[in-house]
């Protein structure tokens, strides 16, 4: 089974300040035929569903800030956001989609 | 598009409890689905997930041999029925939706809002 490992764990960032969040993946997720890899980033905010940002590693989700943006490949990956905002207070997870069971990395907590 | 799920309780330990969801808007039966729950106080845990004809399903190790995941496509609904339920079964259990209707599995776009399962010990 793919492991995904999130750092770091808590992570507190000034207003307009960048937030960088790692999520290292024991397998590559890489597919086939366009090696695109199966790697997803959410948001949740307390009582409320989780937000899609990010899927195939770095395509933005229609209406997502452009100040949050994926990136990385095979095994390591980054979401950032740039110019933090105080909205931004949230638990932040990966995902790989890539080979059954999907897994969620263990989360990150950004704080202002 | 909208996801409603239903069937969260207290249950003592051992117990068991069906969840349901039903769906409306949405082409439900050309798309996988999947539960993922949110224990208190810790993250997100993927649960298991249904290929859209019913044909394949996949579970976290966590639940193997205790939850089954069906659904019935007429009925535009999914469930999940725990058996052999324990305290860290507790959560809100949340019916959720692949983005893509493919063959394969995706990241998910469609999320319910949840119901809560309690399990006391």
């Amino acid at each position: 089974d793919i492991v995904l490992t999130q750092s770091p764990r808590f992570l507190a960032v000034s207003v307009g300040e960048r937030a960088t969040i790692s999520c290292k993946s024991s397998q590559r997720v890489s597919r086939s035929p366009n090696h695109q890899d199966s790697l997803a980033w959410y948001q949740v905010k307390p009582g409320h569903p989780p937000k899609l940002l990010v899927y195939w590693a770095s395509t933005r989700e229609l209406g997502v800030p452009e100040r949050f943006s994926g990136s990385g490949s095979g095994t390591d990956f980054t979401l950032t956001i740039n110019g933090l905002q105080a909205e931004d207070v949230a638990m932040y997870y990966c995902l790989q989609y890539y080979s059954p069971p999907r897994a969620f990395g263990q989360g990150t907590k950004v704080e202002v | 598009e909208n996801l409603v799920e239903s069937g969260g309780a207290l249950v003592q330990a051992g117990g068991s409890l069906r969840l349901s969801c039903e769906t409306s808007g949405v082409v439900f039966g050309a798309y996988w689905m999947s539960w993922v729950r949110q224990a208190p106080g810790t993250g997100l845990e993927w649960v298991a997930d249904i290929r859209k004809d019913g044909t394949e399903a996949h579970y976290a190790a966590s639940v193997m041999g205790r939850f089954t995941i069906s659904r019935d496509n007429a009925r535009n609904s999914l469930f999940l029925q725990m058996t052999s339920l324990r305290a860290e079964d507790t959560g809100v259990y949340f019916c959720v939706r692949d983005a893509v209707p493919w063959d394969t599995a995706t990241h998910f776009n469609l999320w319910g809002q949840g119901t809560q399962v309690t399990v006391s010990s």
